[in-house]
């Protein structure tokens, strides 16, 4: 599997918890942001988008908010399920741009 | 509908040696990308393309050469690899962002390493 994980901050919960994983982004400008999962040696998977003019959307099981005031979004997953175990990144873009920047990525733990 | 297929999945180098990583969409996107993906990171953009016969730089291209031909197909070249270019390459594949589809779909990934 990825050895993508070891140096990542991990962030651990009981199965049935909420999870909040947190990603500070860089760029005052961008758009949109998005929330990727990643499993173990697999290409990372859409999880939810939020525009810039938003901060709050939610998905099925997923909750995503965006403060642009201090430039931090989170992801907020009900019920962690032992098959949300996997590295989350977040990704900010720009509208009619090309470049998606990734931050570097959060395991997540889910314990039975 | 297959997605976005890598090949090949695997490859071991010798310093100095060439080769090309084939990534293939059946989703006619527009968009298509190549990141590299080292432990502790998230993924780094090397190249990528807004459409068939375009291609432009991204974060980190030295040492990479990319090619789209056709609009289903991005291949990625490494001229004379190096130890610091092992990594697992991901492609990528999106519509165009101001179609309002701001999802990219990505292959399996290619781990590549370089001795």
């Amino acid at each position: 599997g990825e050895s993508v994980g070891l140096h990542l901050p991990t962030l651990s919960v009981q199965e049935g918890d909420n999870s909040i994983i947190n990603c500070a982004y860089s760029n005052s400008a961008s758009d949109y942001f998005i929330w990727y999962k990643q499993e173990s040696g697999k290409g990372p998977q859409f999880i939810i988008d939020i525009r810039s003019n938003m901060d709050k959307r939610q998905g099925q099981r997923v909750t995503v908010l965006l403060n642009k005031t201090v430039k931090h979004l989170s992801l907020q997953i009900a019920a962690t399920q032992p098959g949300d175990s996997a590295v989350y990144f977040c990704a900010e873009g720009v509208e009619y741009g090309n470049k998606l920047v990734f931050g570097a990525g959060t395991i997540l733990r889910v314990k039975s | 509908n297959a997605g976005v297929t890598q090949t090949p999945k695997f490859r071991v180098l010798k310093t100095g040696q060439s080769m090309t990583l084939l990534c293939a969409q059946d989703m006619n996107h527009e968009y298509m990308y190549w990141y590299r993906q080292d432990p502790g990171m998230g993924l780094r953009l090397i190249h990528y393309s807004v459409g068939e016969g375009t291609t432009a730089k991204g974060e980190v291209p030295d040492g990479y050469n990319v090619s789209r031909l056709k609009k289903q197909n991005f291949l990625l070249g490494l001229e004379s690899a190096a130890p610091s270019q092992t990594s697992v390459y991901f492609c990528a594949s999106s519509h165009d962002r101001g179609s309002g589809n701001t999802e990219a779909f990505f292959g399996q990934g290619t781990r590549l390493t370089v001795v």
